[in-house]
């Protein structure tokens, strides 16, 4: 099993829709976890941190579910400028964020 | 302004042949990392350092070398020994204080092609 494992992609969804992908993570002593966006042959952008308590900023929110072991990210109201490949990164031992594949999302008019 | 720079953004190399890749940072971050990212895939960690003159293995080291010889810079070498070094090499970096990682910031990444 991946440390750390996305939604196989790709997304296709209308403008004006609503999204969700997932990320599960197999080190229960994990503690900080984010969600990345990256757009074509560029590098990933820091999307959100995922907070315990959950987290929301504009149409996007992040949710954390420790038992469950995942966390998940839901945009609202897609728009074409959402298009992107998005990676979950989950904190591992020494230091290090564990990626996930991505899971890339095609946003259409 | 602060930020992470990566240079050169494409390097075209003969097999055969080392190459270094620049990573500066003046975020005053302490620890730096390198990863590789193959078309349709995800990160994977290569090196990092946590402090000057320290650095560990990550996941897929074999091939390659870093220094950390000052906090702003960490230099990557793909070595000929790198069976498959032609990737998309992104440089990051983070502060870390006391047990907890922040979120890491990347540079824009250096595209190898090495034919």
């Amino acid at each position: 099993r991946k440390e750390v494992e996305q939604d196989p992609g790709p997304f296709n969804v209308p403008e004006g829709a609503t999204v969700a992908f997932n990320c599960t993570y197999s080190n229960s002593a994990s503690q900080s976890f984010f969600w990345y966006r990256q757009d074509c042959r560029k590098e990933p952008k820091l999307l959100m941190s995922v907070y315990s308590s959950g987290n929301e900023d504009g149409r996007f929110t992040a949710q954390l579910n420790r038992a469950s072991q995942y966390i998940s990210l839901l945009i609202r109201d897609s728009k074409l400028s959402d298009s992107a490949t998005y990676l979950c990164a989950v904190n591992y031992r020494g230091g290090k964020l564990i990626f996930g594949q991505g899971t890339e999302l095609s946003v259409k008019p | 302004d602060g930020g992470i720079t990566q240079s050169p953004k494409y390097l075209f190399r003969k097999e055969g042949q080392n190459v270094t890749l620049s990573c500066e940072q003046n975020l005053n971050h302490d620890a730096m990392y390198w990863y590789r990212q193959d078309p349709g895939q995800g990160l994977r960690l290569i090196y990092y350092s946590q402090i000057v003159n320290d650095f560990q293995k990550g996941d897929i080291a074999e091939g390659y070398s870093v220094s950390r010889e000052k906090k702003e810079s960490f230099p990557l070498t793909v070595t000929s020994a790198q069976k498959n070094p032609t990737a998309f090499y992104l440089c990051a970096s983070t502060q870390l204080p006391g047990q907890d990682i922040h979120e890491q910031y990347f540079g824009p990444g250096t595209r190898l092609t090495v034919t």
